[in-house]
């Protein structure tokens, strides 16, 4: 079982560039975060997608769009990179959706924008 | 009143001894309390979980302790090894909200 699976893995980018990070989950999961993590600052929650079909923002949403493409994938979108959004992006999973359910993580893209 | 308030930010400890990290909040209709370990290179994985029911939970070496009143909850680690060198963040979140609210981390590195 692959759990949650992000691609790529490393990418540099230079600033104005676009790219989509991908993400697929195996788990039948409803429900699909993106966090991005920054030194000293913990997980915070770009885009999340609480069923097929829905997507809402998070805390830090400017600067990216999202795609929840059907169950298993949910892609995050950078326009026009700018060198703010150097960061490592987690993409996440949970069933249902409820707050008490665990969320699993894939092991994140990291990602520099020049 | 999303945020959650980590402390230390990196804790160095012997082997065998008792890892303690912090965790204050300060919305009240937080009602959910999970920890994540996280290992290099990889992403956060679920540690333990509490909810403001009970006052600690105990898996293993593990340990939440939850304080209602003061809005606060720990992490122990006893007898720490050194595998449990990782980032620890501490998360809460309440029914209905679909994602988490993280702590800052918590760096630890067990030394043998």
């Amino acid at each position: 079982n692959a759990g949650v699976t992000q691609t790529p893995k490393f990418q540099v980018l230079k600033t104005g560039q676009s790219m989509t990070l991908q993400c697929a989950q195996d788990m039948n999961h409803n429900s699909m975060y993106w966090y991005r993590q920054d030194p000293g600052m913990g997980l915070r929650l770009i885009y999340y997608s609480a069923s097929e079909g829905t997507t809402d923002k998070g805390e830090v949403p400017n600067g990216y769009n999202v795609s929840r493409l059907n169950k298993r994938e949910f892609s995050l979108r950078l326009e026009s990179a700018a060198p703010s959004q150097t960061s490592v992006y987690f993409c996440a999973s949970s069933d249902f959706g409820g707050s008490n359910q665990p969320q699993h993580f894939g092991d994140g893209t990291r990602l520099s924008i020049l | 009143q999303q945020q959650v308030k980590q402390s230390p930010q990196s804790l160095i400890v012997q082997k065998g001894g008792i890892s303690i990290i912090n965790c204050a909040y300060e919305n009240t209709a937080f009602d959910y309390f999970p920890w994540y370990q996280q290992f290099p290179g990889k992403g956060p994985a679920l540690l333990i979980a509490i909810r403001p029911d009970v006052s600690e939970k105990k898996e293993g070496r593990f340990t939440i302790s939850f304080n209602k009143s003061a809005k606060q909850f720990s992490l122990h680690i006893m007898d720490s090894q050194p595998g449990d060198s990782a980032t620890y963040f501490c998360a809460a979140s309440y029914t209905g909200r679909r994602a988490l609210t993280f702590g800052s981390g918590t760096r630890l590195q067990v030394q043998p």
